[in-house]
């Protein structure tokens, strides 16, 4: 099974900051990740898919980059919403793996 | 409008058993992979079960043998079997179908979850 480490596991930011969240899977996958937003009490919401196709919808200041084995999500200017958890996940092969999630915290 | 309803969570004895359904609307579920993902509470996510449109289906080494995915399709509805129910499977369950892309595929949407705790 391939192992998603994600970091940092907690951030704090203030409103306006740039903020990036890594993701390093444990064997090459392409470019076959995604990232997802959580807020307290609600499902995940997709937010990049191919590591950085930006889902229909959702605000340009999300982008993310990377292939292979290492991939960053970033933040350009961050938001009031944008305060959350974030996972990636890898679909490369089964089963799928997900990231262990980074809180982004106010400051 | 795409949309996924999950129903059938709750309080549960260990070794007990219980099933979940996700009502689905919007899309056809017999057309989609389709899949169970977990959320133990405040821990990450953990992927548990897939059926394919062609009716395959595959298991998280955690669930094989107790736990059995399954569909209507005259109900386009989606299920989870939980046999053998153990403490460590307490968790939100969401259903959520698979996008296909270059024969991989992503989640979404997900359905708002629904809990399931086992406890005595």
């Amino acid at each position: 099974a391939i192992r998603i480490t994600q970091s940092p596991s907690s951030l704090s930011a203030s409103t306006g900051d740039r903020v990036t969240i890594t993701c390093r899977a444990s064997q090459g996958i392409s470019s076959y990740l995604a990232w997802y937003q959580q807020k307290p009490g609600k499902a995940p919401k997709l937010l990049i898919y191919a590591a950085s196709t930006l889902q229909s919808g959702v605000p340009s200041r999300f982008s993310g980059s990377g292939s292979g084995t290492d991939f960053t999500l970033t933040i350009s200017c961050l938001q009031s919403e944008d305060f959350a958890t974030y996972y990636c996940q890898q679909y490369y092969s089964y089963p799928p793996s997900f990231g262990g999630g980074t809180k982004v915290e106010i400051k | 409008e795409v949309q996924l309803v999950e129903t059938g969570g709750g309080l549960i004895q260990p070794g007990g058993s219980l099933r979940l359904s996700c009502a689905a609307s919007g899309f056809t579920v017999s057309s989609n992979y389709m899949s169970w993902v977990r959320q133990a509470p405040g821990k990450g996510l953990e992927w548990v079960s897939v059926i394919y449109s062609g009716g395959s289906t595959y298991y998280a080494d955690s669930v094989k043998g107790r736990f059995t995915i399954s569909r209507d399709n005259s109900k386009n509805t989606l299920y989870l079997q939980m046999n053998s129910l153990r403490a460590e499977d307490t968790a939100v369950y969401y259903c959520a179908r698979q996008v296909e892309q270059q024969l991989r595929s992503w989640f979404d949407p997900w359905g708002q979850g629904t809990l399931v705790t086992v406890s005595s």
